[in-house]
């Protein structure tokens, strides 16, 4: 069974709106942790963000934010004033102990075109 | 620089051809891992390695060997490549403990006709 699923197949967007993606997550163990992976045209997977899952704060890095809420299991991915840039595939992942640390169980991943 | 390196980028076999897809790291890493993604699907972990000599299955083992004789190296090897084997490849290189990012190869587009 899926333990990320990522509703969302594909959200298509014009330049500078903003654009939410979400993750919903499925784990028994109490200690694991959540990515965010893009992948861009070029095919490359790039790494956006690791949260522990003992921190429920918010981040936010420039243009991105992550909203993180336990009571739900989800981590949802949000994309301010968007850019033709931010085209891409985004992954979400868990990486959980009874699995092995080293493992990640991605989503299957939620396609953004942003259109000038 | 750290670098996980897959050779090669592309490749076109047909069915039976047995072709092994290589994967180096420079960091020294004791986890090694294939992935395969698929459309809906996402990627899916065929084998991974702990360390030097240390193999095992993941979700999706069936047609695929590895091996890893040496810490820097991972090849993914497919005896007999048959159609449902087309597909994007990654391998994948971290420490293994908690919380640590994984640095993917470029990937290989492999398909078999």
């Amino acid at each position: 069974a899926q333990k990320v699923t990522q509703a969302q197949t594909e959200i298509s967007v014009v330049e500078k709106e903003d654009v939410t993606l979400d993750c919903v997550y499925e784990t028994r163990d109490t200690t694991y942790y959540l990515f965010w992976y893009k992948q861009p045209p070029s095919g490359e997977l790039v790494f956006l963000i690791r949260r522990n899952s003992f921190d429920e704060q918010n981040e936010i890095s420039g243009r991105y934010s992550w909203n993180f809420q336990k009571s739900t299991s989800s981590f949802n991915f949000t994309i301010t004033a968007s850019q033709v840039v931010d085209s891409a595939v985004y992954f979400c992942a868990l990486s959980e102990l009874t699995d092995s640390w080293g493992k990640l169980q991605f989503g299957a991943g939620t396609q953004v075109v942003v259109t000038p | 620089e750290a670098q996980v390196t897959q050779n090669p980028r592309y490749l076109i076999t047909v069915t039976g051809k047995k072709l092994t897809v290589t994967c180096s790291q420079n960091m020294n890493h004791e986890y090694m891992s294939w992935y395969r993604q698929d459309p809906g699907l996402g990627l899916r972990q065929i084998y991974y390695s702990m360390n030097v000599e240390v193999t095992d299955k993941g979700d999706v083992p069936e047609g695929y060997k590895v091996s890893r004789k040496e810490k820097r190296n991972f090849p993914l090897i497919l005896e007999s490549p048959s159609p449902n084997q087309t597909s994007l490849y990654f391998c994948a290189t971290s420490t293994g403990t908690g919380g640590t990012e994984a640095f993917f190869g470029q990937g290989t587009r492999l398909t078999v006709v």
